[in-house]
């Protein structure tokens, strides 16, 4: 079954350090990759999205991923990071094929900035 | 406000109660969602309705069970839950068809819900 892992639960890291939170789906078809963010107290809204083209993707907030095909991976990146970037964050994943109407979720990694 | 709006936002629930969530979109989108979303758990999808179809995840229990009148409004009818379905009850919708891979969701800001 198509799956879709993120590798860290929580993340701690201090303001202006360097963010990378994994992402790794298992499937070699044709696929739509999507990071969402969840702050505290607030909806689920979209970071950023892969559906074609150039495999390095900008997001808001200073965001962006690669999407690496040999790898199976969709690694969201962010240079220096605000305490106003805490929050969860998921990768989702899109697959073609049968039950292609639905996302897969991973399971979601808590990112703590520190002041 | 994402445009999708949620009520009511925190249930409290006997497990012999009857209630229901509701999810309006004005987005004029085509599908609509219900994801259940717990701790440590992938956001699981429950329901989704657009206007060519209906489907379900064949794991849902019966005691969920959806309804959507038009395009624009969305239930989730409650009855004899058990503690274990206690979760954050999401709507999403989208503009794109069921099956498009453009399909990007907008989501409503979700129902606490409590079973005792």
């Amino acid at each position: 079954a198509q799956s879709v892992s993120q590798h860290n639960h929580h993340v701690i890291l201090s303001e202006a350090a360097s963010l990378e939170l994994g992402c790794n789906y298992s499937y070699g078809g044709t696929v739509n990759l999507f990071w969402y963010v969840q702050y505290p107290g607030q909806h689920l809204q979209l970071l950023l999205k892969y559906f074609s083209g150039d495999p390095l993707v900008k997001g808001i907030k200073g965001f962006e991923a690669e999407f690496i095909k040999s790898k199976f991976s969709f690694n969201l990146r962010k240079p220096s990071v605000q305490w106003s970037d805490t929050a969860e964050y998921f990768c989702a994943v899109k697959f073609s094929g049968a039950g292609s109407y639905q996302l897969t979720f991973g399971k979601g990694t808590k990112l703590s900035v520190i002041p | 406000e994402t445009g999708v709006t949620q009520t009511p936002r925190h249930l409290v629930m006997g497990m012999t109660n009857k209630k229901s969530l509701k999810c309006e979109q004005h987005l004029g989108h085509n599908a609509m969602y219900w994801y259940k979303q717990s701790a440590k758990k992938p956001l699981e999808l429950m329901f989704v309705y657009s206007l060519e179809e209906r489907v379900e995840n064949n794991s849902v229990p019966s005691r969920f069970s959806p309804e959507c009148p038009n395009s624009s409004h969305l239930f989730l009818h409650l009855h004899t839950l058990q503690p274990e379905d206690s979760a954050l009850y999401l709507c999403a919708s989208s503009q794109q068809g069921l099956h498009s891979g453009a399909n990007v969701l907008t989501f409503g800001a979700g129902s606490r819900l409590t079973v005792l």
